[in-house]
């Protein structure tokens, strides 16, 4: 999962299997949660995202579960590819309206493939 | 569309010299951002602008200035550039309003002498 400090948590896969990817939030009053993939040399780049008002939301090979009772979300990702290598990390949005606020990205994951 | 636009990709500097980053969208978003990310410490936000017209202050902007030329473009300015503004920077932009993701651009690798 995500924590601070200056190394990424690593987590390493089997190609084939699946993976799940952990991120905890602070404030109860975040009412809405994006995943991002950064793949080496890239900008971040948008996976899935989900709404307060849901625990569970599914797109293609990609699950996002949120927790509100303990304030925990995951992505989990189906069948892991070579592809899905990269920094995984979440964002929370706390408060209504748009703009910048309380837009708060974690620290990351970073995700290992192997053969 | 290209979403997201950055210039340059690579710049050096020499500590004192002072340079502009440019970002532009085409995606009609209103709100546009500028972030930096270093080792550990995450994406930092240190501009955004909510809609053309306004700019405000984000986590880090000392150092920093921004201009939201029109709808498509918000450049970042360094005046006076610092061995620690070396970072990766990025751009993004968004819809106003909740539910709605940044969009990012590739970034400029940024390093200061």
């Amino acid at each position: 999962g995500e924590s601070v400090g200056l190394h990424l948590p690593t987590l390493s896969v089997q190609e084939g299997d699946n993976s799940i990817i952990n991120c905890a939030y602070s404030n109860s009053a975040s009412d809405y949660f994006i995943w991002y993939k950064q793949e080496s040399g890239k900008g971040p780049q948008f996976i899935i995202d989900i709404r307060s008002n849901m625990d569970k939301r599914q797109g293609q090979r990609v699950t996002v579960l949120l927790n509100k009772t303990v304030k925990h979300l995951s992505l989990q990702i189906a069948a892991t590819q070579p592809g899905d290598s990269a920094v995984y990390f979440c964002a929370e949005n706390i408060g209504p309206g748009g703009g910048a606020d309380g837009l708060t990205f974690g620290k990351g994951t970073h995700l290992i493939i192997q053969p | 569309n290209a979403g997201v636009t950055q210039t340059p990709k690579f710049q050096v500097l020499k500590t004192g010299q002072s340079m502009t980053l440019q970002c532009a969208q085409d995606m009609n978003h209103n709100s546009m951002y500028w972030y930096r990310q270093d080792p550990g410490m995450g994406l930092r936000l240190i501009y955004y602008s909510a809609s053309e017209g306004t700019t405000d202050k984000g986590e880090v902007p000392n150092g920093y200035n921004v201009s939201r030329l029109n709808k498509r473009e918000f450049s970042l300015r360094l005046e006076s550039a610092a061995p620690s503004q070396t970072s990766v920077y990025f751009c993004a932009s968004r819809r106003q309003g909740v539910g709605s993701p940044l969009h990012f651009g590739n970034g400029t690798r940024l390093t200061v002498t």
